[in-house]
């Protein structure tokens, strides 16, 4: 069965440097997504993409954080200056978006450690 | 301000009784309710999906209804079995089908 996949699993970095979380979505999907979730709180939704743009950002996804599908089959997300509070696991979804309300399938996500 | 509340941390039930797990949101309409499970350090797995028009859906031992005039959805899981223990998250529909997903319960199966 296709899966998402995310790397690196586990990434530990010093704050105010640049982190690059990588994501490979299912093949034939269209809309893609970012969350995070800060160790014992929410999910968090912070981006989704679509036609090679951004459909939606939420509140937390300031100019530090940019995303990007370089070529047809990666999608990432960028943390410019990290900050201790970055601290979280990223998961990264993706959907066939086909209609409103189709199921997102999750990766398994990157640990991301702010030092 | 949307609030979504599932009803409780934690929920510890014996092998084979029926699991309930409840999502309440408040100020918001949503299309459509997901059910996910989290293990932890893991991603959350899809389990079910129920639209505004639908009252129950069901999927081999779970059970999800969705009352959008109590605001209210309930996930059943019967003859629950220790493998079931994990973390249920609820998630509602946003724009552009972003979802905003409850704290969720988790839930221990005893032997």
């Amino acid at each position: 069965e296709p899966e998402v996949t995310q790397t690196p699993s586990h990434q530990v970095t010093q704050m105010g440097q640049e982190v690059i979380l990588r994501c490979v979505p299912i093949s034939n999907h269209l809309y893609f997504y970012w969350y995070r979730q800060i160790l014992g709180q929410k999910v968090e939704f912070l981006v989704s993409f679509y036609n090679n743009e951004i459909s939606e950002k939420s509140e937390i996804f300031d100019d530090q954080f940019s995303v990007e599908r370089p070529d047809g089959s990666n999608f990432t997300l960028k943390i410019r200056s990290t900050k201790l509070e970055d601290s979280a696991m990223y998961f990264c979804a993706s959907g066939p978006g086909l209609a409103v309300g189709d199921t997102q399938y999750f990766g398994p996500g990157t640990r991301l450690t702010v030092l | 301000s949307q609030k979504i509340e599932q009803n409780s941390e934690a929920l510890n039930i014996q092998e084979g009784k029926t699991a309930t797990l409840t999502c309440n949101y408040t100020n918001y309409s949503p299309a459509y309710l997901q059910w996910y499970r989290q293990d932890p350090g893991r991603g959350p797995v899809f389990l079910l999906l129920i639209r505004e028009n639908e009252k129950e859906k069901r999927k081999e031992r779970l059970k999800v209804t969705f009352d959008t005039t109590l605001k209210q959805s309930l996930f059943h899981i019967t003859a629950s079995q220790p493998a079931d223990s994990a973390t249920y998250l609820c998630a509602l529909s946003g724009g552009y089908n972003k979802l905003i997903f409850g704290a969720g319960t988790r839930l221990a199966v005893h032997p």
